[in-house]
């Protein structure tokens, strides 16, 4: 019963490098979400796909870009790297869009040199 | 400004104690989540209120929300070492938007043996 699974766990990137992090959930959920997650700021969104083929911006969307490449799967592309990317990147989904429960993902721990 | 206020911040405390820890806000919400997240993991649902007034319990975990739906509180009794982590309240941003859910910074809670 694998949920909402992450890749990579963790990733070291230079400033400038560019990146993809993947998310796949095997709930039939509907809509999926990207947050970061920072010491002293909480849990805030990037990006978010509320139904197959459709994405939009959240709290924190720029320097990142996202692809809902099927029901199952959402990515989160860093196209630049920067410092201020450093994060824990978690990917949630939910049945549908405001439904309440999202489930996470292990997340992805990401340091921008 | 930070829609959902969370205190306190930090909180250690001796296995055995009572504790309460808050979530507070200046909007009205229509219901308001509180997740668990432990270190290396995705926060994961403990429980949803949904009406003003409203308690809910889990095992020895207390949540109640305020009756003008504002606030909410988790009380824990006799709290144990498996209790340890970072507690987060969410919810739906009050009058509606497509941001999906904003959280409060959490409190990070630590139960020594």
């Amino acid at each position: 019963n694998a949920g909402v699974t992450q890749t990579p766990k963790f990733q070291v990137l230079k400033t400038g490098q560019s990146m993809t992090l993947q998310c796949a959930q095997d709930m039939n959920h509907n809509s999926m979400y990207w947050y970061r997650q920072d010491p002293g700021m909480g849990l805030r969104l990037i990006y978010y796909s509320a139904s197959e083929g459709t994405t939009d911006k959240g709290e924190v969307p720029n320097g990142y870009n996202v692809s809902r490449l099927n029901k199952r799967e959402f990515s989160l592309r860093l196209e630049s790297a920067a410092p201020s990317q450093t994060s824990v990147y978690f990917c949630a989904s939910s049945e549908d869009w405001g439904s309440g429960e999202l489930f996470f993902g292990e997340g992805s721990r990401l340091t921008v040199l | 400004t930070q829609l959902l206020e969370q205190s306190p911040q930090f909180l250690s405390i001796q296995e055995g104690e009572n504790l309460t820890v808050y979530c507070n806000s200046s909007s009205v919400f229509s219901s308001l989540q509180w997740y668990r997240q432990e270190p290396g993991e995705g926060p994961v649902l403990l429980v949803t209120v949904v009406t003003g007034g409203e308690v809910k319990k889990l095992k020895r975990l207390t949540f109640q929300f305020g009756d003008a739906r504002k606030d909410s509180s988790l009380h824990i009794t006799a709290a144990q070492p498996g209790d340890t982590g970072l507690y987060l309240c969410a919810g739906p941003p009050p009058g509606g938007g497509a941001d999906g859910l904003t959280f409060g910074k959490g409190t990070h809670l630590i139960i020594q043996p």
